[in-house]
């Protein structure tokens, strides 16, 4: 049984698309983030929801949404995609927030 | 800002050796620190995680330290196996619920 998927694992669209990554977890747990990482394989937090509430909100821009219709399920909108978007993202969760990590494969997302 | 630095940035090793990873934080303000490691094209995945209360952790042939006055923990890893061979990540969680991931050690363990 997969613990944290996403889908899709990959999506390659053009600039100014709109498109989502989802991701679920069955774990049972509270918590749920979203990570980016970049060419150079630095990863950096972009949100985090405890119990569909954000708790964190790194700075990124507005175009990025999160949407958490339950606590098992945690979807990444993107509106007007530019080239710089271009990464790997990467949904995780845990049972409490600060609480050991679990990652889901990624979504590899290139904007041409 | 909280800055996660690792050295060295790649590692190579013969098969059999001991290693230790580096990690090192400027804010000693954690609530814990996580260590990870990612294979090419996947995820991370969890491999201990030391609360700031803790010194130590252990789990099979890896051991995490943690020295939170002097911003440091180290990833001790045992009798290295080729299997052993990824990316190994650390990532310290701020008591202001804050993330922050270092620059990764990629490692290679030699047949």
């Amino acid at each position: 049984d997969t613990a944290v998927s996403q889908t899709p694992k990959y999506l390659v669209t053009q600039m100014g698309n709109d498109k989502s990554i989802k991701c679920e977890q069955n774990l049972g747990h509270d918590t749920m983030y979203w990570y980016k990482q970049d060419s150079k394989k630095f990863l950096k937090i972009m949100f985090s929801y405890n119990n569909k509430e954000l708790i964190i909100n790194e700075t990124v821009p507005n175009r990025f949404s999160p949407k958490s219709p339950d606590k098992a399920h945690l979807n990444l909108h993107i509106n007007s995609l530019e080239l710089g978007d271009s990464a790997v993202y990467f949904c995780a969760s845990s049972l409490l927030t600060g609480s050991e990590q679990y990652f889901g494969p990624g979504t590899r997302l290139t904007v041409t | 800002k909280q800055e996660v630095t690792q050295i060295p940035a790649a590692l190579s090793v013969p098969e059999g050796e001991n290693l230790v990873l580096n990690c090192s934080f400027t804010d000693s303000a954690i609530y814990n620190l996580q260590w990870f490691r990612q294979d090419p094209g996947k995820g991370l995945t969890s491999l201990l995680l030391i609360q700031s209360s803790q010194r130590e952790q252990t789990s099979g042939r890896l051991n995490a330290s943690l020295d939170k006055s002097s911003g440091r923990s180290t990833l001790y890893i045992a009798a290295s196996q080729p299997g052993d061979s990824a990316t190994y990540l650390c990532a310290v969680l701020n008591t202001g619920n804050q993330f922050y991931f270092g620059t990764g050690t990629s490692l290679t363990v030699i047949p």
